[in-house]
């Protein structure tokens, strides 16, 4: 079955710092990979997307690049700022499930002043 | 306005209660979802709706009972509830059918709490 792979938190880091959360994924045929943000208290928000090999998907200063040789969907920014302090899920939907999202177990970023 | 709405927003019950809880969507969307978020934060689908009909039914205890009235409303109800059943319940919806891969909106999720 499908599945995401995504690094264990909390990732703690100074304002200004750059970013990088690790997101791998297994699925058969071509899913669609998703980065979704949850702030403390909040639901979910999409953050940004990509639908097939190579896309970039970018939001707010972040990025991932769609890689199917390597199975993965790294979300990087480069100068993150105390607001970007949340719960960030990597997630896929393949194209047979109603749209379904298999979520990564999530990663909490903390942003120090 | 609210695009995915939830009610209640907090909901605190004794353990063998029935309890509901209501989403509704304003998007124009044709699928919804929920979703339970568990103490660790991980994310896992429940039940989906596709404009009314029952679409995903994942491993579930029989005690949940998803109902979808119209396309716009998706109930969840719990019978006989327990300990664990204690989460945060997320609804969410989104455009399409099955081959869909649009981005789900989500509400802001109502957390239940079993004493």
């Amino acid at each position: 079955g499908n599945s995401v792979t995504q690094m264990e938190g909390p990732v703690t880091l100074s304002e200004e710092a750059f970013l990088t959360i690790n997101c791998t994924y297994t699925a058969t045929g071509y899913p669609s990979l998703f980065w979704y943000v949850q702030y403390p208290g909040e639901g979910l928000q999409l953050l940004l997307k990509a639908t097939k090999a190579d896309d970039k998907g970018s939001n707010k200063g972040f990025e991932a690049t769609y890689r199917k040789e390597t199975t993965s969907f790294h979300l990087e920014k480069g100068s993150v700022q105390v607001s970007d302090s949340a719960v960030y899920f990597c997630a896929l939907s393949d194209m047979v499930s109603w749209g379904k999202l298999q979520f990564g177990a999530g990663t909490q970023v903390v942003v120090t002043p | 306005d609210t695009a995915v709405s939830q009610t209640p927003k907090y909901l605190v019950t004794q353990m063998g209660n029935d309890k509901s809880i209501k989403c509704e969507q304003n998007l124009g969307h044709d699928t919804m979802y929920w979703y339970k978020q568990d103490s660790k934060k991980f994310l896992k689908i429940m039940f989906s709706y596709n404009n009314k009909e029952l679409i995903i039914n994942e491993t579930v205890p029989n005690r949940f009972s998803p109902k979808s009235p119209d396309k716009a409303h998706l109930n969840l109800h719990i019978n006989s509830l327990e300990l664990g059943d204690s989460a945060v319940y997320f609804c969410a919806s989104s455009q399409g059918d099955r081959t869909s891969n649009q981005p789900q909106h989500f509400g802001d999720g109502t957390r239940l709490s079993i004493l």
